[in-house]
């Protein structure tokens, strides 16, 4: 069954430290990944996303991830962490055939930042 | 500026009463969906719609309603038949062109039910 599991459920880091949130996935073909951001009692925003070609990409917010397929993995990437940042990240792939554009969420890694 | 809205950002209400949450967006996009947010368990699919007069149950539709009489809007009724119905609700749409896969969120409605 297609899934999205992120190891971590809260992650607490540095200001100006380096960030990596993790995000393995099951899926029987070639995913669409993509990481999203969640202040508190805020919708999600899109960070970035993987379609295919270049398997680094750039987001938002100097955002970055790694999409790594012998690894089912995708990383989210940031190499200085602001106060900002600090809000609720979410992995999710999709799509699924027949499947109107779902999107399944991982449970989610809460990021603190220390000053 | 085009986007999602979702009213009220609090809904408070009596348990055994229906209550409706709106979610209406203008950017033109083909498929609208309701997501539940627990604590620490990420999002869940409630109903989701491809096209007008259309939708799909989700993972969790139990307890639930959507309509979809109008490409803009997508309301979800949470009926007394939820069992647990105090919970932050997320409304998402988009564009539902083959490649074009990412959700776009509104800021959400959280409900309180006792």
């Amino acid at each position: 069954a297609q899934s999205v599991t992120q190891p971590d459920i809260h992650i607490t880091v540095s200001e100006g430290a380096s960030l990596e949130l993790r995000c393995n996935y099951s899926y029987g073909a070639t995913p669409y990944l993509f990481w999203y951001v969640q202040s508190p009692g805020q919708g999600l925003q899109l960070l970035l996303k993987y379609f295919s070609g270049d398997t680094l990409v750039q987001g938002i917010k100097g955002f970055e991830a790694e999409f790594k397929r012998s690894q089912s993995s995708f990383n989210l990437r940031k190499p200085s962490v602001h106060w900002s940042d600090a809000a609720e990240y979410f992995c999710a792939v999709g799509p699924f055939r027949g499947g109107y554009n779902k999107l399944i969420f991982g449970a989610g890694t809460r990021l603190a930042v220390h000053p | 500026d085009g986007g999602i809205t979702q009213s009220p950002k609090y809904l408070f209400r009596k348990e055994g009463q229906n209550v409706t949450l709106s979610c209406e967006q203008n950017l033109n996009h083909d498929a609208m969906y309701w997501y539940r947010q627990d604590p620490g368990q990420g999002l869940r699919l409630i109903y989701y719609s491809q096209i007008v007069n259309d939708f799909q149950k989700g993972d969790i539709a139990e307890g639930y309603s959507v309509s979809r009489e109008k490409k803009e809007s997508f309301p979800l009724t949470v009926t007394s038949a939820q069992k647990n119905p105090t919970a932050f609700y997320l409304c998402a749409s988009s564009p539902g062109d083959r490649g074009y896969y990412e959700q776009y969120f509104g800021p959400g409605t959280r409900l309180t039910v006792t």
